[in-house]
């Protein structure tokens, strides 16, 4: 049982340059999340999706794009990256989305955009 | 202003000492409360919750939650090196907002 994985775990774009970081689970969970952490900023939602086939914007949504075609995996996009988007970015499932219900994380994938 | 607010410290204790951490909230419709704990170069896992105002206690852990204040905290008694770590509050109604965080350094 691996519980939440992401690929890559590091990353180096140059700006304008697009690319797609993966998020996996295998805890057959509905809702999946993807934030970025920033220093003094703590963990901010990008996008998250309350079931295959759907999608939904959060905190900071505007220069990604997500996609979830199969239950079990969550994509997000950057077109154009900006300096801007270097961040570390976490993936998260759960199995609903009740104020009490736990996320469970994973590693975090490292991008910086030069 | 931030919904919810943390002090970033950085904090640092002597192995032993009761480690104190804290958070203050905005939004008055938050009804559970969490503590995430995050080590160096993972992702946050989930330490205890609460639900609306009181106390918990979890081995060497107790939350704390004061809905008039709009007050949470968190105590690690006889911390240990293994307690070095990032503190993450978060707070729901329906969606969790997270505070930045407090990096803790537990001293052997």
């Amino acid at each position: 049982n691996a519980g939440v994985t992401q690929t890559p775990k590091f990353r180096v774009l140059k700006t304008g340059q697009s690319m797609t970081l993966l998020c996996a689970q295998d805890m057959n969970h509905e809702y999946m999340y993807w934030y970025r952490q920033d220093p003094g900023m703590g963990l901010r939602l990008i996008h998250y999706s309350v079931g295959e086939g759907t999608t939904a914007k959060g905190e900071v949504p505007d220069g990604y794009n997500v996609s979830r075609l199969k239950k079990q995996n969550f994509l997000l996009g950057l077109e154009s990256a900006a300096p801007s988007q270097t961040s570390v970015y976490f993936c998260a499932s759960s199995r609903s989305r009740g104020g009490e219900v736990e996320q469970f994380f994973g590693p975090g994938t490292r991008l910086t955009v030069l | 202003q931030k919904e919810v607010e943390q002090d970033p410290g950085p904090l640092s204790v002597p192995e032993g000492a009761i480690v104190s951490l804290n958070c203050t909230y905005s939004n008055s419709a938050f009804q559970y409360f969490m503590w995430y704990r995050q080590y160096s170069r993972k992702g946050p896992e989930l330490l205890m919750y609460t639900y609306s105002s009181g106390n918990k206690e979890d081995g060497r852990f107790t939350a704390q939650v004061d809905k008039s204040s709009k007050y949470i905290s968190l105590f690690i008694r006889d911390s240990q090196p293994s307690d070095s770590a990032t503190y993450l509050c978060a707070m729901s109604d329906y969606k969790l907002s997270f505070g930045a965080g407090t990096t803790v350094t537990v001293r052997a």
